[in-house]
């Protein structure tokens, strides 16, 4: 079944850990998306891919990392989480021609 | 500077009523038109979008109408129901990627 991953559902973390938030698509999409949601709020662009060996930086200016070096994989990473990561983390992907299928989001808590 | 601006934050309706949700933008170039829907817990799920060469669009339940020269779009529920009751986020972009997002619609509807 086609999907989009993400892993794991809910993390909380002490602050100075490094954390990687893990995301796969199993639908062969290009285009890859990071956006940053606090609980009931919009939700903000921080990263995005247009396929391998490509990611830009989004809207919101963020210290976690991307990389891409498979189609279907597109984790973020945080080299020393802080209490101001708390957040939502949401995945997504589409084709060149279709609006982004999300994930299921990974709920970041860091004490 | 908010570049979609979504009203109202919050609509309650009762079952079979027809709450409308309204969104405005101001980038001219945007040419894609989505609408998610959010329960709590889960990531956003696409429930339809519209492009600017078609001044309304309707699937199942939900229509977007959309007005060109006044850069607004709007989703109508029709006979909503209690499972309707989620958050609903308009969202803007061109070219289909980058979305940006409205601070979204918490939509309550009694049964």
């Amino acid at each position: 079944e086609a999907d989009i991953y993400q892993t794991p559902r809910y993390l909380v973390i002490g602050t100075g850990k490094k954390i990687t938030l893990e995301c796969s698509q199993t639908m062969g999409h290009d285009k890859m998306y990071w956006y940053q949601q606090d609980p009931g709020m919009e939700l903000h662009l921080i990263h995005y891919s247009y396929g391998v060996n490509s990611t830009e930086k989004g809207d919101l200016s963020s210290e976690s990392t991307v990389s891409r070096i498979r189609t279907e994989h597109f984790p973020l990473t945080l080299e020393s989480a802080r209490p101001s990561h708390t957040s939502q983390y949401l995945c997504a992907s589409s084709y060149i021609a279709g609006g982004p299928i999300f994930g299921p989001g990974t709920r970041l808590t860091v004490t | 500077q908010q570049q979609v601006k979504q009203s109202p934050q919050s609509l309650i309706v009762q079952k079979g009523g027809i709450p409308i949700i309204n969104c405005a933008y101001e980038n001219t170039a945007f040419d894609y038109f989505p609408w998610y829907q959010q329960f709590p817990g889960k990531g956003p799920a696409l429930l339809i979008a519209i492009r600017p060469d078609v001044s309304e669009k309707k699937e199942g339940r939900f229509t977007i109408s959309f007005n060109k020269s006044a850069k607004q779009f709007s989703l109508h529920i029709m006979d909503s129901q209690p499972g309707d009751s989620a958050t609903y986020f308009c969202a803007a972009s061109t070219r289909t990627d980058k979305l940006i997002f409205g601070t979204g619609t918490r939509l309550q509807v009694f049964p």
